[in-house]
């Protein structure tokens, strides 16, 4: 069973909307989690992380957790063009390894 | 700063020959390290991972072998390739501590024949 699920998209959607990815997680001693941005045959870069219940936000992205729920999101303001990209969302234990278990990713097209 | 450099960029390898992939970390000492590898558009499956040199676990029983034989270099290795080695091979790297991200090398596409 795989412990973080996320829509493999893809999910199209106009330049400047506020696009919106989500990810479902099984593991309730998940305590951190974490977006990466992967472009087609590149390796993942960190967006963002949050570890607390609510929201954090850092320039055009919004990250949002709700531990409750086993819900973290992504919003992605005015998006653009560039933002085009597969999403990775990962949590972590915050164990010995502090390993990060990443969901399949969310393909996101921005288009003009 | 830190950091990590992972090579080769793209190796094609018949089935049945031997695999060494190399990464290594600058810019910290003791760092967590990590082989993940992805599959043609799918998520990132944990290989391998190591808190300190000579220290490995291993998350999936697999074809292939992961060493730390300094605290700044991770190496996987197989000693016979199979088809379904083929994929994105990621090493990565963090702090350890808790609520630390995960810093990706460039990445290899190992591509078996």
């Amino acid at each position: 069973q795989k412990e973080v699920e996320q829509n493999s998209g893809p999910l199209s959607v106009p330049e400047g909307a506020i696009a919106s990815l989500n990810c479902t997680y099984s593991d309730r001693g998940s305590q951190s989690f974490f977006w990466y941005r992967q472009y087609s045959g590149k390796s993942p870069e960190l967006i963002m992380f949050i570890y607390s219940n609510g929201d954090k936000e850092d320039g055009r992205f919004t990250a949002q957790l709700n531990k409750a729920s086993q819900y973290v999101s992504l919003l992605i303001r005015d998006s653009q063009p560039s933002d085009s990209a597969t999403y990775l969302c990962a949590a972590s234990r915050n164990n010995a390894g502090n390993m990060l278990t990443f969901g399949g990713g969310t393909r996101l097209m921005v288009k003009p | 700063s830190q950091t990590i450099h992972q090579w080769p960029a793209t190796l094609v390898q018949p089935v049945g020959s031997p695999l060494s992939l190399e990464c290594t970390v600058e810019g910290t000492s003791n760092p967590n390290l990590y082989w993940y590898r992805q599959a043609a558009g799918r998520g990132l499956q944990l290989l391998f991972y190591s808190v300190g040199i000579g220290q490995i676990s291993s998350e999936v029983p697999q074809n292939l072998s992961a060493s730390r034989p300094q605290d700044r270099q991770f190496i996987l290795s197989s000693k016979k390739l199979l088809l379904s080695d083929s994929g994105f091979y990621l090493c990565a790297w963090s702090l350890g501590l808790p609520n630390t991200e995960a810093f990706f090398g460039q990445g290899t596409r190992l591509t078996v024949v």
